[in-house]
């Protein structure tokens, strides 16, 4: 069974600041990782998808790396400002057996002002 | 709006009602998932469709949960006799499977459910 790890739960950071969340995964053979932000009582926002064969993908000021390896995955933020306040959920796919997404217990992120 | 929708956004019932929620892929996605989501939880996946066949149930799909996907477009998932550990947010989520690389899942912004 697929676990996934996100540290740490919770990150308080002032505004302008570069930070690093967490995902670790306990089986290897994943086809793809996702990460993605939930703001209170909404709905998920993909941010960045690296497929199994990537090492890293950017969008603005956001750069996730994967480490299929040893099962690692970061999100790294640049300059951070108060509207990247939100909850950061990564999501590993499977080669084989199940085709859902298995998801972490997510990062809940406050950028202050 | 293209995205994933999804209807009612809230939906308070009482214990032992039923409750059907409405799932809107985008359009060309062949592939559509409902996850449920607890306060605190990463979503947990409950069943999911290729096209109109529902391919793949949970373990946390018990018998009072039923869903369908009738002509492939959009999706139902129901809920019979609600009990109060039904309550959570229920997400939708497609996505585009054709043998290649991207399958880059969309989701909704559910529908919060509470039994009282």
């Amino acid at each position: 069974k697929q676990e996934v790890t996100q540290i740490p739960a919770a990150l308080s950071v002032p505004e302008g600041e570069n930070l690093v969340l967490n995902c670790s995964f306990t089986d290897s053979a994943i086809y793809n990782l996702q990460w993605f932000r939930q703001d209170p009582g909404k709905g998920l926002t993909s941010l960045l998808l690296i497929q199994s064969s990537q090492r890293e993908q950017t969008s603005g000021r956001l750069n996730a790396s994967l480490d299929k390896s040893s099962g690692r995955s970061t999100l790294y933020i640049a300059a951070s400002q108060p509207g990247d306040s939100a909850t950061y959920l990564c999501a590993v796919k499977r080669w084989t057996g199940a085709n859902n997404l298995f998801f972490g217990t997510g990062t809940r992120l406050t950028v202050i002002p | 709006d293209t995205g994933v929708s999804q209807n009612p956004r809230h939906k308070i019932t009482k214990r032992g009602q039923n409750v059907t929620f409405r799932c809107d892929p985008i359009s060309e996605h062949n592939r559509l998932y409902w996850y449920r989501q607890t306060l605190g939880q990463g979503p947990e996946f409950l069943t999911y469709f290729q096209n109109e066949a529902q391919l793949e149930k949970s373990r946390l799909l018990s018998d009072r949960f039923s869903a369908e996907r009738p002509k492939g477009s959009f999706s139902t998932l129901e809920i019979q006799r609600t009990e109060q550990g039904d309550s959570a947010m229920y997400l939708c989520a497609s996505s585009l499977e054709t043998g290649g690389t991207n399958t880059e899942a969309f989701f909704g912004q559910g529908t919060r459910l509470t039994v009282v």
